[in-house]
């Protein structure tokens, strides 16, 4: 069974330009959340998206956005880059619950390396 | 808000040797505890996960325990070998956030 795959792996952007980050899950997952990591904020919590609709946001400018495909397949943007938005951008994806909540494992993404110059 | 500390921050052992990791969170509010592993510039791989009605899950050389009443948790390794040194990271999911909320880490060196 394939895991969760990101793409690109890397890239490379200027300040003021916008970048497009892209999520494929686990196949059968429904749920897909996206986390930004730095050195010195750790894992934080973006968004998590399920059928379609964001349903919970982190505490991040409206610059990050995020959507959800029918497919599940999620991507994430970023208008607008700044310096500090140079990070780790990682994806994870979850089966739901009947009841709709993720209670089950977590699995993540081999992440998004994002430089901004 | 859901704090989560993990300690110490850095770990140095040699080879051979059981370890335990801690992860502390503030509230008991959770659905699950996850604990991954982490290699340099890499993505997060699953290692355990501890339910909130659990105790304990176990695979291979890894346990972890879960005692939300004191919020604690602990990952017990047997028999570190050098290819466990990666940073080590707890998650809690909490109740009704649909989101996970990390520890720091702990930088796990095992050297031979």
């Amino acid at each position: 069974k394939a895991g969760v795959t990101q793409t690109p792996r890397y890239l490379i952007k200027t300040r003021g330009q916008q970048v497009t980050l892209s999520c494929s899950p686990i196949s059968g997952h429904r749920s897909v959340s996206w986390y930004q990591q730095t050195p010195g904020q750790g894992l934080q919590f973006l968004f998590e998206y399920f059928s379609e609709t964001q349903r919970n946001k982190g505490n991040f400018p409206g610059r990050f956005s995020g959507r959800q495909f029918s497919n599940s397949r999620s991507e994430m943007n970023v208008s607008t880059l700044e310096l500090g938005d140079s990070a780790l951008y990682l994806c994870a994806s979850s089966k739901i619950r009947a009841s709709g909540r993720i209670v089950d494992e977590q699995f993540f993404g081999p992440g998004t390396r994002l430089t901004v110059l | 808000k859901q704090e989560v500390t993990q300690i110490p921050a850095a770990l140095s052992v040699p080879e051979g040797e059981n370890l335990v990791l801690n992860c502390s969170f503030t509230d008991s509010a959770i659905y699950n505890l996850q604990w991954f592993r982490q290699d340099p510039g890499k993505g997060l791989t699953s290692l355990l996960l501890i339910q909130s009605s659990q105790r304990e899950q176990t695979s291979g050389r890894l346990n972890a325990s879960l005692d939300k009443s004191s919020g604690r948790s602990t990952l017990y390794i047997a028999a570190s070998q050098p290819g466990d040194s990666a940073t080590y990271l707890c998650a809690l999911l909490i109740q009704g956030a649909q989101k996970l909320v990390f520890g720091q880490g702990t930088r796990l060196t095992i050297n031979p």
